[in-house]
């Protein structure tokens, strides 16, 4: 049982270019998150989905686009990556069905934009 | 405004001696509190939560968090430290005025010395 993966692990960018960052999740969770984790600033929420076909704003989402391909798959895309964008980026799913179940993580993607 | 605080950005122990990792919180209502840890090059592990009921939360690995709510504080605590214990840890509470997304804490480093 995987859990959530996330690819890639590691990724440098130049300012401008443009990446996809991938997560699947294989718990049959409806929910999907994205956070950005920077030092001293705890986890601050990107996008998220409640479920297949819906997505919604958090609270940090300038700058990038999400897709919830299907319940297993929820990418995030940097169209223009800039150096503030450069952080570690999880990726989370929870099952809905508790209304206070936890949330499950991916090892994180750490992306360096120059 | 809703928040979250982990007043200590590093707390050190000794191996053998109890731990304590504060957080302070402030909601409109009841709360629900949460803490995770995240080891170094991973993704963050749910350890418990409070939601209704007893002070006392027991949760995974040992811990256990008090809820105190005239102290507006839920801190983690275990009575003998490892050295495995190691590594960041997150308060985080629910906000009941953001579809009930997680508001996290900057995160305390917990250092246990052999």
């Amino acid at each position: 049982n995987a859990g959530v993966t996330q690819t890639p692990k590691f990724q440098v960018l130049k300012t401008g270019q443009s990446m996809t960052l991938q997560c699947a999740q294989d718990m049959n969770h409806n929910s999907m998150y994205w956070y950005r984790q920077d030092p001293g600033m705890g986890l601050r929420l990107i996008y998220y989905s409640a479920s297949e076909g819906t997505t919604d704003k958090g609270e940090v989402p300038n700058g990038y686009n999400v897709s919830r391909l299907n319940k297993r798959e929820f990418s995030l895309r940097l169209e223009s990556a800039a150096p503030s964008q450069t952080s570690v980026y999880f990726c989370a799913s929870r099952d809905e069905t508790g209304a206070n179940s936890p949330l499950h993580f991916g090892n994180g993607t750490r992306l360096t934009v120059t | 405004a809703q928040s979250v605080a982990q007043p200590e950005d590093q707390v050190n122990v000794a191996e053998g001696n109890p731990l304590t990792v504060k957080c302070t919180y402030s909601v409109s209502g009841n709360p629900y509190l949460f803490w995770y840890v995240q080891y170094p090059n991973r993704g963050l592990q749910f350890l418990l939560k409070y939601i209704t009921g007893d002070n006392l939360v027991k949760g995974s690995y040992g811990f256990e968090a008090e809820f105190n709510k005239s102290q507006t504080s839920f801190h983690l605590k275990k009575p003998s430290a490892l050295v495995s214990d190691s590594a960041l840890y997150f308060c985080a509470v629910r906000d009941f005025y953001s579809n009930y997304q997680l508001i996290w804490g900057a995160g305390t480093k917990l250092i246990i010395k052999p």
